[in-house]
C-alpha cells in the first residue's frame, strides 16, 4: 500500500525558471494538501484541493504559485519566476474523510526546492 | 490569528519519560495532532485528541485539556531512535477535514 508520493526529492532551479512539483495521494484519498517547510520554521499551510477543486487556498502567495488536483493525474504545486526565497522543502499530505472524525493527514517525503 | 506554542529543544536519557508541552490559541478547535519528523524525513503522525483527557498508544500518549488549551505528548522507556522533532498541530476549522496549523517543533535530543 503505497503512501504519499512525491517527486522530485530535490530540484534546483536558477532564479526564474519554473518549478513544477507532484504529488501522488495515498490510494483512496481525495484530499490533497500543500505545507512549505523553512528551515527551523514550522510547516505553513499553503493549499488545500480536492479533485479539480481548490478549497483553501489562503497560505498560498497570490503572484507566482498556484496548484491543481486534476480529475486523472497528481497534484501540481506550480511556482513560476522562482526566486531565492522560495528554496524550502514542500510537503504534500493526502487524507481521506472517514466520517469519523480524525482525518489524519499523511505526509510525503516533500521536495526540497533550490533556488541558485 | 493562530498560535501555537511548543519549546524549541528538550534533552532526555535513553530509558527516561519526557513531556512535551504544547498550548495553543485558535479560533475554533477541531482537533489537535503530533507528528514525528526525523531530519530530511517526511512528519509521520503519531496521536490525535479531540475530546479532554488522555489517549494512550504504546510508549507515547497525549493529553488534551480544550479549556486551557493545552496540550502534552508524554513519550516513555526512552530509546535513541526516539531524537527527532516533536510537531504540535491544531485543525481550528469547523469542518474534520481542512489545514493544520503547526507549531515550531521540539526537537528532542535523546542521550545514551
Amino acid at each position: 500500500n503505497a503512501g504519499v508520493m512525491q517527486n522530485p526529492r530535490h530540484l534546483v532551479r536558477r532564479r526564474g525558471q519554473e518549478a513544477r512539483l507532484r504529488c501522488s495521494p495515498m490510494k483512496g484519498h481525495s484530499h490533497v494538501y500543500w505545507y512549505r517547510q523553512l528551515p527551523e520554521e514550522g510547516l505553513k499551510f499553503m493549499v488545500y484541493l480536492q479533485k479539480e477543486n481548490i478549497i483553501d487556498e489562503s497560505g498560498m502567495p497570490k503572484e507566482r504559485f498556484s496548484a491543481e488536483f486534476p480529475k486523472e493525474g497528481p497534484s501540481i504545486l506550480r511556482i513560476q519566476q522562482v526566486v531565492r526565497g522560495d528554496s524550502a522543502a514542500y510537503f504534500c499530505a493526502s487524507s481521506d474523510n472517514s466520517g469519523q472524525g480524525k482525518n489524519e493527514q499523511f505526509f510525503g517525503p516533500g521536495t526540497r526546492l533550490t533556488v541558485l | 490569528g493562530q498560535n501555537i506554542d511548543q519549546p524549541t529543544e528538550m534533552t532526555a536519557t535513553e530509558g527516561a519519560i519526557v513531556q512535551i508541552n504544547c498550548t495553543y490559541q485558535t479560533s475554533g478547535f477541531n482537533g489537535l495532532f503530533w507528528y514525528q519528523q526525523h531530519a530530511g524525513e517526511a512528519p509521520t503522525f503519531l496521536s490525535y485528541n479531540v475530546l479532554d483527557g488522555l489517549e494512550e498508544k504504546g510508549r507515547f500518549s497525549s493529553f488534551l485539556s480544550r479549556s486551557k488549551g493545552y496540550s502534552y505528548l508524554l513519550l516513555k522507556e526512552l530509546q535513541m531512535k526516539d531524537s527527532a522533532s516533536y510537531l504540535c498541530a491544531v485543525r481550528a476549522r469547523g469542518s474534520t477535514l481542512g489545514r493544520l496549523y503547526f507549531g515550531r517543533g521540539t526537537q528532542l535530543t535523546v542521550w545514551p
